[in-house]
């Protein structure tokens, strides 16, 4: 069974601080993707990014940039110059290739204080 | 904006009640999601539907749920003899025509307090 474990429960920084969620898996499969979404107070899960399990290239996308290595079978994200707008819970998901249906981690709830 | 919605937002029960939720996915999205969320914890997945046929439910789905998807547009989700450990956030998302690469995309939830 596929697994998804955020280890990190809370992160707490002040502004303008980097800052990196951490986002482990487990399966079996050789493909399969990888999500975050950003669920902010109003409780909306937003999308973030997705990878395919063929793809490892980091990703930047502005403040956010994502780090996918399959030798550690992570999944992390980092936030560059952290804002208060960033305070939110963070979930990763994982999906096996074939199915509709994400597992997601736990979530860490990131603060960022002004 | 053509954003997934879900109504109400917020309800309140008491135990016993029954309770529906309805969700509208995102315009021309012919897959819909269900998913329950409790504090703390990711969203764990109810229900899925491909239009109007319902393909795979959880085992978390037990027989007081029920979710439909009639004209394969919007969904709603019956809970029947309500407890209080369904209290919980649901949640709806609709994904595109396409392979199961496609994304879902999430509405804004109902929070549901059963007393």
């Amino acid at each position: 069974a596929q697994k998804v474990t955020q280890a990190q429960t809370e992160i707490s920084v002040v502004e303008k601080e980097d800052v990196t969620l951490d986002c482990v898996y487990e399966t079996r499969d050789t493909t399969y993707y990888l999500f975050w979404y950003k669920q902010p107070p109003s409780g909306e899960l937003v999308f973030l990014i997705r990878r395919n399990s063929f793809d490892e290239q980091n990703e930047i996308s502005g403040r956010y940039s994502w780090n996918f290595q399959k030798s550690t079978s992570s999944f992390n994200f980092t936030i560059t110059a952290s804002q208060v707008v960033d305070s939110a819970v963070y979930f990763c998901a994982f999906k096996r290739g074939g199915s509709y249906i994400p597992t997601f981690g736990r979530g860490t709830s990131l603060i960022v204080h002004p | 904006d053509t954003g997934v919605s879900q109504d109400p937002r917020h309800k309140i029960t008491k135990r016993g009640q029954n309770v529906t939720f309805r969700c509208d996915p995102i315009s021309e999205h012919n897959r819909l999601y269900w998913y329950r969320q409790t504090l703390g914890q990711g969203p764990e997945f109810l229900t899925y539907f491909q239009n109007e046929a319902q393909l795979e439910k959880s085992r978390l789905l037990s027989d007081r749920f029920s979710a439909e998807r009639p004209k394969g547009s919007f969904s709603t989700l019956e809970i029947q003899r309500t407890e209080q450990g369904d209290s919980a956030m649901y949640l709806c998302a609709s994904s595109p025509p396409g392979t199961t690469t496609d994304t879902q995309y999430f509405g804004p939830g109902t929070r549901l307090t059963v007393l």
